[in-house]
């Protein structure tokens, strides 16, 4: 089906250790974005990239890099992971900043950090 | 800083009436508006997009935008317990690099 894959699924890590969530779209959109979703804080844009070989800050892009590898994937990395840092994590994408048709999200990385 | 207000709710309605979602924004210049739905666990999921004043009707789902007013609204008709789930408004800001805003997202609940 197409859509937006992320992965993994879940994870554990330990303060300070890294990681990196993946994404990957097979709908051939232009722009892809890294939002965090916290109990009474709605959606955070933590990074985005608005075309392959540009990336911007977001909101609370502090604690994350990204890289967009390529036209379908944009991941998402967390050097020396934190508490704060537990969150949901969902990737998105639209065929360009526009975004006329809004944007379709991956089914997320639920990240505990202790 | 842009903002999107959700302020009313949790929500809860019973079975077969009509559910009233409400959202106003702060960008003035804003040009297009998005309803998604998040069921519980689940990722967000777009149900209506709106870019001009007035209605726009989906099945029983109408989207209402008072651009004046800053204020975009969702209406749920015959609700369903299957309509349980948290609604998130999104706004779009004006020039073709503004990004979507959320607001916090209201809880409907649909009593059977």
């Amino acid at each position: 089906n197409a859509g937006v894959t992320q992965t993994p699924k879940f994870q554990v890590l330990k303060t300070g250790q890294s990681m990196t969530l993946q994404c990957a779209q097979d709908m051939n959109h232009n722009s892809m974005y890294w939002y965090r979703q916290d109990p009474g804080m709605g959606l955070r844009l933590i990074y985005y990239s608005a075309s392959e070989g540009t990336t911007d800050k977001g909101e609370v892009p502090n604690g994350y890099n990204v890289s967009r590898l390529n036209k379908r994937e944009f991941s998402l990395r967390l050097e020396s992971a934190a508490p704060s840092q537990t969150s949901v994590y969902f990737c998105a994408s639209s065929e360009a900043l526009l975004g006329v048709y809004g944007y379709t999200f991956g089914s997320g990385t639920r990240l505990t950090v202790v | 800083q842009k903002e999107v207000e959700q302020n009313s709710g949790p929500l809860s309605v019973p079975e077969g009436a009509i559910a009233s979602l409400n959202c106003t924004y702060s960008d003035r210049g804003s040009q297009s508006f998005f309803w998604y739905r998040q069921y519980s666990g689940k990722s967000p999921e777009l149900i209506m997009f709106i870019y001009s004043n007035g209605d726009k009707e989906d099945g029983r789902f109408t989207a209402q935008l008072n651009k004046a007013s800053q204020y975009v609204s969702l209406l749920i008709r015959d609700s369903q317990p299957s309509d349980s789930a948290t609604y998130l408004c999104a706004v779009k800001g004006r020039g073709a690099n503004s990004k979507l805003t959320f607001g916090k997202g209201i809880t409907l609940s649909v009593r059977p």
